[in-house]
């Protein structure tokens, strides 16, 4: 069993669809989240960060995090067709050492038609 | 103009040969990374390395080489030893204590 787990789909939703993307993981000492948005044929760009359990928001974005679960979330609302990408979860147990080792999901495929 | 530069954007392999991907930043960041990403397997760690002249393995180090002889530049070398090497080859960096990495464009590593 992988520690992080992601479906890959593909997803593919309507323009202005609330979009909802999930992970699990088995780790419990994860405590940094972060979601990476990658287009295709580019490097990933960190899109959202959060620590510990809750909600962080960002414009069309929100992440969640559910520690109890050992789920994570993030939430694309009004969704564009410029949000067409591959999305991957990244966690990590670090808590502030000076390297962070990132565990990546496998990554989800959504396009956004217009 | 802050970042991290990968090249070659596009690179070919021979049997047999060993190859170097390169990886410059201008972040000042300490920490720099390795990964090879594969279709549906996410980014797997190849080496990392914490500060100049000193690297560690991460989970698929077999086949790769590195060094890290400035704080702006991490190479990776591709050795014959890797027999799969067809895969995209992304590198990051991050700050000291700091988790979120950053990453750049990538390079393409064909085998002809």
């Amino acid at each position: 069993q992988k520690e992080v787990e992601q479906d890959p789909g593909p997803l593919s939703v309507p323009e202005g669809a609330i979009v909802s993307l999930n992970c699990t993981y088995s780790n419990s000492a994860f405590q940094y989240f972060m979601w990476y948005r990658q287009y295709s044929r580019k490097g990933p760009e960190l899109l959202m960060y959060t620590y510990s359990s809750g909600n962080k928001e960002d414009g069309r974005f929100t992440a969640q995090v559910d520690k109890s679960s050992k789920y994570i979330s993030l939430f694309i609302r009004d969704s564009q067709p410029s949000d067409s990408a591959t999305y991957l979860c990244a966690m990590s147990d670090a808590g502030g050492t000076s390297y962070g080792k990132l565990t990546f999901g496998q990554g989800t495929i959504l396009t956004v038609h217009p | 103009d802050g970042g991290i530069t990968q090249s070659p954007k596009y690179l070919f392999r021979k049997e047999g040969q060993n190859v170097t991907l390169s990886c410059e930043q201008n972040l000042n960041h300490d920490a720099m990374y390795w990964y090879r990403q594969d279709p549906g397997q996410g980014l797997r760690l190849i080496y990392y390395s914490q500060i100049v002249n000193d690297f560690q393995k991460g989970d698929i180090a077999e086949g790769y080489s590195v060094s890290r002889e400035k704080k702006e530049s991490f190479p990776l070398t591709v050795t014959s030893a890797q027999k799969n090497p067809t895969a995209f080859y992304l590198c990051a960096s991050s700050g000291r204590g700091v988790e979120t990495q950053y990453f750049g464009p990538g390079t393409r590593l064909l085998v002809l």
